[in-house]
C-alpha cells in the first residue's frame, strides 16, 4: 500500500494568513492525487483533484502543487470558513489512501 | 442535484453483520462515469477505503476487507448496499457513501461526492 503522510498535524493560523499543508507519498504518485476539506460532524468535500485542479466552486485562494512524492495546499488569505481539517488522497493505484489530516484552527 | 443518504443499524453486536444501504437521488447509480461505494472514518485509523461497485457487475474491494465485504446495487430503488461481516469493536465508525470519479488517464479514483454518514457502533 501507498502511505500518505500530512505535515503538521495541526496548524495554528490567524485570519488572512497564507497556510501551506504538505502531503508525501511513501512512493511516487505521479500528480493523482486529490485534497479534501472536512468540518466537524460533516463529510468530506472534494476541493482539489490531479494535484492542482480546482473542483468546481472551490474558491480561488485555495491552490495545490506538487508531483512524485510530495505535495502542497495552500490557502492564501485564511478565511473563517477555511477553519477545518484537510486530507490528502492518492489515486496511482486501486487502492486509495489517504493521509491521516491536518487541522487549520484559529490562533 | 446529487443527494445520497447513508441509512443504518447504528448498533452491531460484535461477530454479527453490519448492513447499511445508500439511497442516491437527482443521479443515477447506472450512470456509465461513475463507480458507487463506501468509505469509514474513525479515529484512529482515519478515513479507509471499503470499496465500490460499477453498473453492470463490477466490484472491487480493500484487500484488507475483501473476505468479509459484500457490496450489492438495487437499481429498480437507485441504492446500494454494503454488508461486512463478522465485525469487531474496532470497526466503531463513520459509514460513508461516496461517488467515486475515475481519474482521467489515472488507474484509480477519488471521491467527487459524499454522503452524510452514519455513525454504526459495533458494541455488545
Amino acid at each position: 500500500d501507498i502511505q500518505m503522510t500530512q505535515s503538521p498535524s495541526t496548524l495554528s493560523a490567524s485570519v488572512g494568513d497564507r497556510v501551506t499543508i504538505t502531503c508525501r507519498a511513501s512512493q511516487s504518485i505521479s500528480n493523482w492525487l486529490a485534497w479534501y476539506q472536512q468540518k466537524p460532524g460533516k463529510a468530506p468535500k472534494l476541493f482539489i483533484y490531479k494535484a492542482s485542479s480546482l473542483e468546481t466552486g472551490v474558491p480561488s485562494r485555495f491552490s495545490g502543487s506538487g508531483s512524485g512524492t510530495e505535495f502542497t495546499l495552500t490557502i492564501d488569505s485564511l478565511r473563517p470558513d477555511d477553519f477545518a481539517t484537510y486530507y490528502c488522497q492518492q489515486y496511482k493505484t486501486y487502492l486509495g489512501t489517504f493521509g491521516q489530516g491536518t487541522k487549520v484552527e484559529i490562533k | 442535484q446529487l443527494q445520497m443518504q447513508e441509512s443504518g443499524p447504528g448498533l452491531v453486536r460484535p461477530s454479527e453483520t453490519l448492513s447499511v444501504t445508500c439511497s442516491v437521488s437527482g443521479g443515477s447509480i447506472r450512470s456509465s462515469s461513475y463507480y458507487w461505494g463506501w468509505i469509514r472514518q474513525t479515529p484512529g485509523k482515519g478515513l479507509e477505503w471499503i470499496g465500490y461497485f460499477y453498473y453492470g457487475g463490477t466490484t472491487s474491494y480493500n484487500p484488507s476487507l475483501k473476505s468479509r465485504v459484500t457490496i450489492s446495487e438495487d437499481v429498480s430503488k437507485n441504492q446500494f448496499s454494503m454488508d461486512l461481516r463478522s465485525v469487531t469493536a474496532a470497526e466503531t465508525a463513520v459509514y460513508y457513501c461516496a461517488r467515486h470519479r475515475w481519474g482521467e488517464y489515472s488507474d484509480s479514483w477519488y471521491i467527487d461526492f459524499w454522503g452524510q454518514g452514519t455513525q454504526v457502533t459495533v458494541s455488545s
